[in-house]
């Protein structure tokens, strides 16, 4: 079955930088990539995420990146804010006509942004 | 509009009782998921239904876990004679039919004493 491994699991930066998550993927034949931020006490929450038909994908500060020969994605925040503090799940799964099969996530990355 | 819903929010029980963990999914979403969220960890997936009927039960860890979706949309996760491992968060995610994307619920927090 699909095996997800994410990097790092814990980062801290200062305001304004950028912080990049990494994840590979097991199974080739998943194709759907999402990005969820989780915060104490919360559901996770989609922020982003790729399809395996393109490469990268970007929604103002954040972008994500697909390398599907290597069966690597990446998660890139810019200018971070204090706000964007939280725990950040990567996950992989299929996707078909009529919706998607279950997701496999990461252990998750708990991103902290210093002011 | 709405998000998914769950209830209760927290749930306490002795070791061996009987619990059920409600899910309302967002309106006219067909597909529905849980997983189960432990201290630090990431959500694993238990089951998912399209429709009434569960298209993967895979997930479920034994035979102590059930699910049903009698009408195709709320949803109840029943765990019978409860363990202390069992403690964790149960998470419920709805997905429309096109496009797959899972959003998910508030979660259920169950603490098994």
């Amino acid at each position: 079955g699909e095996n997800v491994e994410q990097h790092p699991s814990t980062l801290s930066v200062q305001e304004g930088d950028s912080a990049v998550i990494k994840c590979t993927y097991s199974d080739s034949a998943s194709n759907y990539f999402p990005w969820y931020k989780q915060e104490l006490g919360k559901g996770p929450q989609l922020i982003i995420d790729i399809r395996s038909n393109v490469g990268e994908k970007k929604d103002q500060r954040i972008a994500v990146t697909l390398n599907k020969t290597a069966k690597h994605f990446s998660l890139h925040i810019t200018e971070t804010q204090p706000e964007d503090s939280a725990v950040y799940f990567c996950a992989a799964g299929r996707v078909f006509q009529g919706g998607s099969e279950k997701l496999v996530f990461g252990k998750g990355t708990k991103l902290t942004v210093n002011p | 509009g709405a998000g998914v819903s769950q209830t209760p929010s927290n749930k306490v029980t002795e070791k061996g009782k009987y619990v059920e963990l409600r899910c309302d999914p967002i309106s006219g979403h067909t597909a529905l998921y849980w997983y189960r969220q432990s201290l630090g960890q990431g959500p694993e997936f238990l089951i998912y239904f399209q429709g009434t009927g569960a298209a993967d039960d895979s997930g479920l860890p034994n035979d102590r876990f059930f699910a049903v979706r009698p009408e195709g949309s709320v949803s109840t996760l029943k765990i019978q004679r409860t363990e202390r491992g069992d403690s964790a968060v149960y998470l419920c995610a709805s997905s429309p039919n096109r496009g797959g994307t899972q959003y998910f619920g508030p979660g259920t927090r169950l603490l098994v004493l």
